[in-house]
């Protein structure tokens, strides 16, 4: 299964921007990137996906590098509700495996 | 957008006693749903990928005989956990997705599961 490399965690001020890194140097053409984040005793909320050009929602932006082997997603402006896990996750033969997530952590 | 609701949030059970946990996708056809166990500060696991109208493909390392997963229509997928015992307790996740795979995927609420 294609991986994914986060750090495990980060810290951000609140309402400032986030830059979530994350490595994939084995993705394959046909991978999507997808991003998920999960509070505490829920289930995961989905974030952004895209294939090969940036995306933008109104939850965040997608930056992928044009080689593909790295992803960012941004926050635009943090809050205390973004405090989460956030998963960087590559959807490969219909399934989509979990690493461990970077635990985003935001001070007031 | 796309809806997964997941029942019960939460269940005690007695050891021995077997258990099901239902998924609904509310608001589209899921073909394909998937179950994840998650331990306290790690990780989802994917348990097993079910596919309406055909058996469960588990992932290595998980029982088929001990998590049934039933598929029989393209809203509702289960998971039943047999002859619980204390090491089952965890929080189990499911994730749907409709026809195409290149759509993000819709998670449910989780339950948490606790064998006593």
């Amino acid at each position: 299964d294609a991986k994914t490399t986060q750090p495990n965690s980060m810290e951000s001020n609140e309402e400032e921007p986030v830059h979530l890194p994350c490595n994939h140097s084995t993705i394959s053409g046909t991978d999507y990137i997808h991003w998920y984040r999960q509070l505490p005793s829920q289930g995961p909320e989905y974030v952004i996906h895209g294939l090969t050009s940036n995306v933008n929602n109104r939850m965040a932006s997608l930056a992928i590098a044009e080689d593909r082997k790295s992803s960012t997603l941004i926050l635009h402006r943090a809050t205390l509700r973004d405090a989460a896990v956030y998963y960087c996750i590559l959807s490969r033969n219909d399934k989509i495996i979990f690493g461990k997530g970077t635990r985003l952590h935001i001070l007031p | 957008g796309a809806v997964v609701s997941q029942h019960p949030s939460r269940v005690i059970c007695k050891s021995g006693t077997s258990v099901k946990i239902e998924c609904r996708s509310l608001d589209f056809q899921a073909t394909t749903m998937f179950w994840y166990r998650q331990f306290p500060k790690k990780s989802l696991m994917l348990m097993a990928t079910s596919n309406e109208g055909s058996k469960a493909t588990y992932e290595q390392g998980v029982e088929k005989d001990k998590f049934l997963i039933n598929h029989a229509s393209l809203t509702l997928s289960t998971l039943t956990v047999t002859s619980a015992h204390p090491e089952d307790s965890s929080f189990y996740i499911c994730s749907a997705r409709g026809y195409d795979f290149r759509d993000g995927y819709t998670f449910g609420s989780g339950t948490r599961l606790t064998v006593v």
